[in-house]
């Protein structure tokens, strides 16, 4: 039972690059969600998926996709990586929406 | 807005003496708070939650205290230990009209001096 599983675990990209970043979770759990966490800061939602064929926008969407592939996968993308992207991203999954989150070990990305 | 704050960025706590970590917060909707423990190179792991219509939450060495009259939360760590030493979190999750998003607090760092 390896909880949440995300890849990879670093990457560095150019400006205007895109990329995806995939998380899945052996839990069985319904919602799955992305966040960004950057230097000093709190973690912040950039989109969730309440259930799966669901996805929803969170605090900081723009410049982000995202797609729930299977009830396990919820891939992040950057279409056209930015140096603002530059941050580590956070994949998380509870049973239901609303209770607890429990996270992978984050993505570390740069975009040069 | 809504915010979820942080007192101190840092504390340093001596091997075996309890840890206080505080919170303070802006929004009074809010169903429950939630305390986070980070370390190094991992992702948050979830500490002890209360609900708002809580004062008091006692788990395995720690106690989450809410004063809804101020709009503080703290997190007091009993006998703190070397494992200890991590970024610690306050988060709120909203409540009504079907949200239930988590917003952060920035995070405390605790260390933990042997």
């Amino acid at each position: 039972n390896a909880g949440v599983t995300q890849t990879p675990k670093f990457q560095v990209l150019k400006t205007g690059q895109s990329m995806t970043l995939q998380c899945a979770q052996d839990m069985n759990h319904n919602s799955m969600y992305w966040y960004r966490q950057d230097p000093g800061m709190g973690l912040r939602l950039i989109y969730y998926s309440a259930s799966e064929g669901t996805t929803d926008k969170g605090e900081v969407p723009n410049g982000y996709n995202v797609s729930r592939l299977n009830k396990r996968e919820f891939s992040l993308r950057l279409e056209s990586a930015a140096p603002s992207q530059t941050s580590v991203y956070f994949c998380a999954s509870s049973e239901a929406w609303g209770q607890e989150e429990y996270f992978g070990a984050g993505t570390r990305l740069s975009v040069l | 807005g809504e915010s979820v704050g942080l007192h101190l960025p840092t504390l340093s706590v001596q091997e075996g003496d309890n840890s206080i970590i505080n919170c303070a917060y802006s929004n009074s909707a809010s169903d429950y708070f939630i305390w986070y423990k980070q370390e190094s190179g991992k992702g948050p792991q979830f500490i002890i939650d209360i609900r708002s219509n809580m004062d008091k939450r006692q788990g395995q060495r720690v106690t989450v205290l809410l004063n809804k009259t101020v709009k503080h939360l703290s997190l007091q760590i009993a006998a703190t230990q070397p494992g200890d030493s991590a970024v610690y979190f306050c988060a709120r999750r909203e409540s009504g009209a079907g949200s239930y998003q988590l917003t952060f607090g920035k995070g405390t760092k605790l260390s933990v001096i042997p």
